[in-house]
């Protein structure tokens, strides 16, 4: 399956700022997962959005699925130095395998 | 919750040599596993979907001789990378989907590998 683009592919924040990585494919997406991946650990689910136009929060973090289910978003409001790790967005599940893309590595500055 | 376990965690071996990494579903029945692998500061690559009790499927650019995958029952996968060289040395995890209808997938604490 074709890979869904992430950016940015980088982003360095002092805590307590927001943080937002976007997600987008050019073609319709029936899902998207979301999964973070710690320095030196292993991706771990966060989230799945199925439903155009759906939004899903899980105390600061906040999902959106884009009305077209071409995009999503992931935003970190008050970001903590607990949030460092790269976040992965990611087409498929289950079964089905999941192609990553280069995802969006995120460092915080206490 | 779903656990994934894999072993070794690390594991050093010399060029030339075979290494065998289980990857295995500690609570829950896994109809599929996947197997990745991740160079340092780079995303995961998938390398293979293990279905139990049929052949592995392996994504285009990975050789099936070098990397073999046997997924003998619902709860254990086995990569085994043949005569094993430096480039092979990455870090692979595996990830398992169960049976009850999420679409979650579990993934394992990961193995690295260092050849030498």
């Amino acid at each position: 399956g074709q890979q869904v683009m992430q950016i940015p592919q980088y982003q360095h924040v002092q805590e307590g700022e927001d943080f937002t990585t976007y997600c987008n494919s050019s073609t319709t997406l029936s899902n998207i997962q979301w999964y973070k991946q710690r320095p030196g650990g292993h991706p771990v689910f966060l989230i799945q959005l199925v439903k155009s136009g759906e939004v899903k929060k899980q105390k600061r973090l906040t999902f959106q699925f884009g009305e077209a289910k071409k995009n999503s978003s992931l935003h970190i409001t008050a970001t903590q130095t607990t949030d460092v790790g790269t976040y992965f967005c990611t087409r498929g599940g289950g079964s089905e395998k999941l192609v990553f893309g280069k995802g969006t590595k995120l460092t915080v500055n206490p | 919750g779903a656990v994934v376990s894999q072993h070794p965690s690390w594991v050093i071996c010399k060029s030339g040599t075979s290494v065998k990494i289980e990857c295995r579903s500690l609570d829950f029945q896994a109809t599929t596993m996947f197997w990745y692998r991740q160079f340092p500061k780079q995303s995961l690559m998938l390398m293979a979907t293990s279905n139990e009790g049929s052949k592995a499927t392996y994504e285009q650019g990975v050789e099936k001789d070098k990397f073999l995958i046997n997924h003998a029952s619902l709860t254990l996968s086995t990569l085994t990378v043949t005569s094993a060289h430096p480039e092979d040395s990455s870090f692979y995890i595996c990830s398992a989907s169960g049976t009850s209808g999420s679409r979650e997938q579990y993934f394992g604490p990961g193995t690295r590998l260092t050849v030498t």
